[in-house]
């Protein structure tokens, strides 16, 4: 079955500090594979993508995040930490034969100032 | 520009009372969604339509349907909205693989 796993519900860190995510999907062929940011009261925004070549794709706002296609894995990263990086953070795939785009749980994260 | 547009921002019904939130789009995509996000909760996939070929999720209640007349509009209708249905709804296209959301509608049932 397609699924997103996200490892952490609730990440609450304090300025500067560095961040990384967890994310795994499930699929078995090609896929595009997505971020997106969900900041309070406001809608989705696309954070970062990745479809093909690098596996390290850099991000708004100093976020990166990797592909390790042997891992099924799509980790966000960010070394430094900003409070309005407070939000949720949804991971999200779409695999070559389908057109749907499956979202993992979300990731709360909060920044202490 | 917003791209994609939804109307209204916030819809209040009654618990039973028929409902329909719409969805605009001006990139001229093919495809279009409707998620339903509950809080703290990852977007829920309801339908999407590629063109005019309909796509139901096998957990989408019958009691949810959608129309697209044509490319730029989507409709997404309630028959019998319950209190459970109280949700972001949201709209989405897809265009060159990346999926561009609409601000959404904030549903209440009385």
């Amino acid at each position: 079955a397609q699924s997103v796993s996200q490892h952490n519900h609730h990440v609450i860190l304090s300025e500067a500090a560095s961040l990384e995510l967890g994310c795994n999907y499930s699929y078995g062929g090609t896929v595009n594979l997505f971020w997106y940011v969900q900041y309070p009261g406001q809608h989705l925004q696309l954070l970062l993508k990745y479809f093909s070549g690098d596996p390290l794709v850099k991000g708004i706002k100093g976020f990166e995040a990797e592909f390790i296609k042997s891992k099924f894995s799509f980790n966000l990263r960010k070394p430094s930490v900003q409070w309005s990086d407070t939000a949720e953070y949804f991971c999200a795939f779409r695999g070559n034969r389908d057109d749907k785009i499956i979202f993992g749980k979300g990731t709360r994260l909060h920044i202490l100032p | 520009d917003a791209m994609v547009i939804q109307n209204p921002r916030y819809q209040v019904t009654q618990f039973g009372k028929p409902v329909t939130l719409s969805c605009s789009q001006t990139l001229n995509h093919n495809v279009m969604y409707w998620y339903q996000q509950k809080s703290s909760q990852a977007p829920k996939l309801l339908f999407h339509y590629y063109d005019k070929d309909f796509n139901n999720e096998a957990d989408t209640p019958d009691n949810f349907q959608s129309r697209r007349p044509n490319t730029s509009f989507c409709f997404l209708d309630i028959r019998s909205p319950g209190l459970g249905d109280a949700a972001m709804y949201l709209c989405a296209t897809v265009g060159q693989n990346i999926q561009y959301f609409g601000a959404g509608t904030r549903l209440s049932v009385l």
